[in-house]
């Protein structure tokens, strides 16, 4: 059974920093690319990052450019999400989703649960 | 890149059908066949309905379905039934730069 279980989520100043975790288990998961998707309370999903199979290739949405570093460690079949310079619009839900096919149907197929990261003072 | 548009909300009768619009741009919905649709009840984690415009994922009812016209894509629900009664959001690959965009969301209420 596939299951995606984020970890890392808390309360933090503006400006500060988190790291973000997501364990994997039930599938390989050095053949999938991954992702982070967000949802702040009461609103609609946000995509906020990719990385391939082998982290040769990372994207970010602009709204977290520069801010957020995604990346993976295969090996303990983890996924990881840096957040620095953490704004109070960044408040939501965490969700890591993988990729459908490893990557080939652009679709998200399986969600964690989420974890909760609030910014405020 | 803004979020593909969805109307707010949706209604139906139990049995009935519903229609969810997602209107993107040429830059995504229109220029990929890679729109994939979402179902999320409150507190839940979404779950994949469709991908590909028109692909049920296992273990989906063939109750709901995909299509695209242009910059549009559309799911409908047919036969609708209680536990129908969730948000559901619209995604679409938008490019190397962008990624994924998703919809504003609607909210589907079983009468």
């Amino acid at each position: 059974e596939v299951q995606l279980v984020e970890s890392g989520g808390g309360l933090v100043k503006p400006g500060g920093s988190l790291r973000l975790s997501c364990a994997a288990s039930g599938f390989t998961f050095s053949s999938y690319s991954m992702n982070w998707v967000r949802q702040a309370p009461g609103k609609g999903l946000e995509w906020v990052s990719s990385i391939s199979s082998s982290s040769s290739y990372i994207y970010y949405a602009d709204s977290v450019k520069g801010r957020f570093t995604i990346s993976r460690d295969n090996a303990k079949n983890s996924l990881y999400l840096q957040m620095n310079s953490l704004r109070a619009e960044d408040t939501a839900v965490y969700y890591c989703a993988r990729m459908k096919g490893g990557g080939s149907y652009f679709a998200f197929d399986y969600w964690g649960q989420g974890t909760l990261v609030t910014v405020s003072s | 890149q803004s979020a593909l548009t969805q109307p707010p909300s949706a209604s139906g009768s139990p049995g009935q059908s519903v229609t969810i619009s997602c209107t993107g741009t040429s830059s995504d919905v229109g220029g990929y066949n890679y729109v994939s649709w979402y179902q999320q009840h409150p507190g839940k984690a979404p779950k994949l309905m469709i991908y590909e415009v028109s692909k049920r994922p296992s273990g989906v009812p063939d109750r709901f379905s995909g299509s695209k016209s242009g910059n549009t894509a559309s799911l409908t629900v047919s036969g609708l039934q209680a536990e129908d009664e969730a948000d559901y959001y619209c995604s679409s690959y938008a490019g190397s730069n962008t990624l994924y965009v998703f919809g504003t969301g609607t909210k589907v209420t079983v009468l």
